[in-house]
């Protein structure tokens, strides 16, 4: 699976759109990109995963380059309980062989 | 809908010592996950399941850890015996033919 390299750690203020980058750029043609989330102390969350076109869902939107070597999360009015860490991940579409990095730390902040 | 349960949620234990983790996913999913995550890191897959079958197991330490998922259903990991390297949340997720994962909240070891 194509590694993806994420910031360690983000700052955003609450009500504010949050973007969370990500690099892939060794992603193959039949890899999605995979976001989850892990608030402390509990289990990660899934959020969104998406090919080659941009999806949105009830918690966030994914934002994925033509190139498809990088991809964008967009957290559209951050609040405090979306503070968490957030996994980028890249896998095929059955998603068996999910591989989670360090990801990156949100804190929103009041 | 239960999500997936694991118990207990902490344990804490002496080197050497054997302890089980259990876990019940959410009904009807077929794909079951243990993950190990050490502090500050991602987890990391130990096991995969398919129904009853153990069709991932090259990242479980073998010489210490066996799991089991006898019913196709519920599931228990277990270390014997446990060492100081082992102290991590140990995770279980299921899903339902590989598609999306659901975590349970993890069973956080320390071993002393």
């Amino acid at each position: 699976d194509a590694k993806t390299t994420q910031p360690t750690s983000m700052d955003c203020a609450e009500g504010r759109a949050a973007n969370l980058p990500c690099n892939h750029s060794t992603i193959s043609g039949n890899e999605y990109v995979y976001w989850y989330r892990q608030i402390h102390s509990q289990g990660p969350q899934y959020i969104i995963h998406g090919l080659k076109n941009n999806e949105t869902n009830e918690m966030a939107s994914l934002i994925i380059t033509e190139d498809r070597k990088s991809s964008t999360l967009i957290l559209p009015h951050a609040t405090l309980r979306d503070t968490a860490v957030y996994y980028c991940i890249v896998s095929g579409s059955n998603d068996y062989k999910l591989s989670f990095g360090a990801g990156t730390t949100v804190t929103v902040r009041a | 809908e239960a999500g997936v349960v694991q118990s207990p949620r902490y344990k804490i234990i002496e080197k050497k010592q054997p302890v089980a983790f259990w876990c019940n996913p959410i009904s009807g999913h077929n794909t079951l996950y243990w993950y190990r995550q050490n502090l500050g890191q991602g987890p990391e897959l130990l096991i995969r399941y398919e129904n009853e079958e153990a069709v991932d197991d090259s990242q479980l330490p073998k010489d210490r850890f066996s799991a089991e998922r006898l019913k196709g259903v519920d599931s228990t990991l277990k270390i014997q015996p446990a060492e100081l390297g082992d102290s991590a949340v140990y995770l279980c997720a299921s899903s339902l033919d590989g598609q999306g994962r659901f975590f349970g909240p993890g069973t956080r070891l320390t071993v002393l």
